[in-house]
């Protein structure tokens, strides 16, 4: 149980575009879930954390505007590089919990956003 | 606040050999504490955590942690490493009190297995 899925797994697009990135958790209801950016052989660090139905509060230091972030749904929340930039390629993980008061997150595989 | 330290970036032991990686936490509650390993181009698989229960926690694929209060450390142990261990892993503290599970990582670790 508790598996969470991300697509795509992998995706490149040119400098300007958007990039949207979806992370389901298949086998149970996520009313919290969170979104990490991984740069190489660093750790993760915490972008935004998203409740269903609710706008989703960002870390120091991330842009609102260019991460828009939407959890429509108890089973899916979403990520959108708005007009990307080389800058933003990097390795997107997100993670699935069951709110407050649940002591474990789990992780989806990860999406790796290459930037031209 | 809650911050986690992994001491050493990358750890190299050989097959069979005992495995420790170290971390040390500082919370100023009582932490919920993470080990997640993380394989290349991969997401993260937990591999065990300590919820204020048992000081010795179990994990997945022999591993196991103890939980120590006095010296602020939840240290990751497997008595006889195997080559599949080779990967990434952090440590990680929650903030289950007071911000619905935020997590905080450690650095990581890089452990490398020799045959």
């Amino acid at each position: 149980g508790a598996v969470v899925s991300q697509h795509p797994s992998w995706v490149i697009c040119k400098s300007g575009t958007s990039v949207k990135i979806e992370c389901r958790s298949l086998d149970f209801q996520a009313t919290t879930m969170f979104w990490y950016r991984q740069f190489p052989k660093q750790s993760l660090m915490l972008m935004a954390t998203s409740n269903e139905g609710s706008k989703a509060t960002y870390e120091q230091g991330v842009e609102k505007d260019k991460f828009l972030i939407n959890h429509a749904s108890l089973t899916l929340s979403t990520l959108t590089v708005t007009s990307a930039h080389p800058e933003d390629s990097s390795f997107y993980i997100c993670s699935a919990g069951g709110g407050s008061g649940t002591d474990t997150q789990y992780f989806g595989p990860g999406t790796r956003l290459t930037v031209l | 606040a809650q911050s986690v330290t992994q001491l050493g970036s990358h750890v190299s032991v050989s097959e069979g050999a005992l495995v420790l990686l170290r971390c040390n936490y500082s919370s100023s509650v009582p932490p919920y504490l993470f080990w997640y390993v993380q394989y290349p181009n991969q997401g993260l698989q937990l591999l065990l955590k300590y919820t204020s229960a048992a000081t010795l926690v179990k994990g997945i694929n022999g591993f196991e942690a103890e939980f120590k209060k006095s010296e602020t450390s939840f240290h990751l142990t497997k008595p006889s490493a195997h080559m599949s261990d080779a990967a990434e892993y952090f440590c990680a503290v929650s903030l289950i009190y007071n911000q619905g599970g935020k997590l905080i990582f450690g650095q990581g670790t890089e452990l490398s297995v020799k045959p």
